[in-house]
C-alpha cells in the first residue's frame, strides 16, 4: 500500500522569505500523481499544485513550485515570497491512476502547519 | 469557491443516532469521494462513487454507507454514532477520477455528544 510522510509537523517562515515543505512517499507503481493541498483556518481544502510522475519537469504555479525527485520518492513544496495568507496546513497527497480497492483516491500525509511571521 | 456544496456545515448529535451528510458535486463532475478528517487519523478516504456506482472503498466502517443519485449528488449515512465519529467529513468531486484534480467542499463538522 502507498504511504505519504510529512516529517515536519510545523514550520515557520518570515513574510517575503522562502520556505520548503518536505514530503516523501512509498510506492511500487511507476505512474502516479502527486498533489499539494492547502487547508486554511476556513477548513477548505484548496489544490495548490499537482505533478504527474511521468513528467520530469517540476510543476510551478506562481509563487509555488515543487522539487520532484522520483528516484528518491520525494516531493517538496517551495513557497517563495511568503505572504500572511499562506499560513495554513499543507497536505501532500498521492494518487494512483488505477481503480479498484482503495486506489484512485487520494492518500494524504499528516500535514505541515505553516506559520507566517509579519 | 470550489463548486462542491456540502450540507449541513455543522451537525451536533447524540451517540446512537443516525445522520445524513449531503454533497452536490461540481457541474459536470461524475466522481464523488468522501473523506474523514480527524485529529488522530488525519485525512482518510472512505468511499468513491462514479456516475452512480460504487468505485472504490477505503477505511469505511460498516455503520457508514453512501450512495450517489441519478442527479449525481451523494449522501453519506452515518448510523449508531459513537463519540469517535466526531470529525470533519469532506466530499470531493472530479470529472473522471483518474488523472484529474479532486475539488473539495467545505466539509461538514460532525460532533457526537
Amino acid at each position: 500500500a502507498q504511504t505519504v510522510t510529512q516529517s515536519q509537523p510545523e514550520m515557520s517562515v518570515q513574510e517575503a522569505e522562502t520556505v520548503t515543505l518536505s514530503c516523501t512517499y512509498d510506492t511500487s507503481e511507476s505512474d502516479y500523481y502527486l498533489f499539494w493541498y492547502k487547508q486554511p483556518p476556513s477548513r477548505q481544502m484548496i489544490l495548490v499544485i499537482r505533478q504527474e510522475a511521468y513528467k520530469q519537469q517540476n510543476a510551478t504555479e506562481n509563487r509555488f513550485s515543487v522539487n520532484f525527485q522520483k528516484a528518491a520518492k520525494s516531493f517538496s513544496l517551495k513557497i517563495s515570497d511568503s505572504q500572511l495568507g499562506d499560513a495554513a496546513m499543507y497536505f501532500c497527497a498521492y494518487r494512483s491512476p488505477r481503480y479498484g480497492g482503495s486506489q484512485g483516491n487520494l492518500i494524504f500525509g499528516k500535514g505541515t502547519k505553516l506559520s507566517v511571521k509579519p | 469557491d470550489s463548486g462542491v456544496t456540502q450540507t449541513p456545515k455543522h451537525l451536533i448529535t447524540a451517540t446512537g443516532q443516525r445522520v445524513t451528510l449531503r454533497c452536490s458535486p461540481r457541474s459536470g463532475d461524475l466522481s464523488v469521494y468522501w473523506y474523514q478528517q480527524s485529529l488522530d487519523q488525519g485525512l482518510q478516504f472512505l468511499i468513491q462513487y462514479y456516475n452512480g456506482e460504487e468505485r472504490a472503498k477505503g477505511n469505511i466502517l460498516e455503520r457508514f454507507s453512501a450512495q450517489q443519485f441519478p442527479d449525481l449528488h451523494s449522501e453519506l449515512n452515518l448510523s449508531s454514532l459513537e463519540l469517535g465519529d466526531s470529525a470533519l467529513y469532506f466530499c470531493a468531486s472530479s470529472v473522471a477520477g483518474i488523472n484529474t484534480e479532486a475539488f473539495f467542499g467545505q466539509g461538514t463538522r460532525l460532533t457526537v455528544v
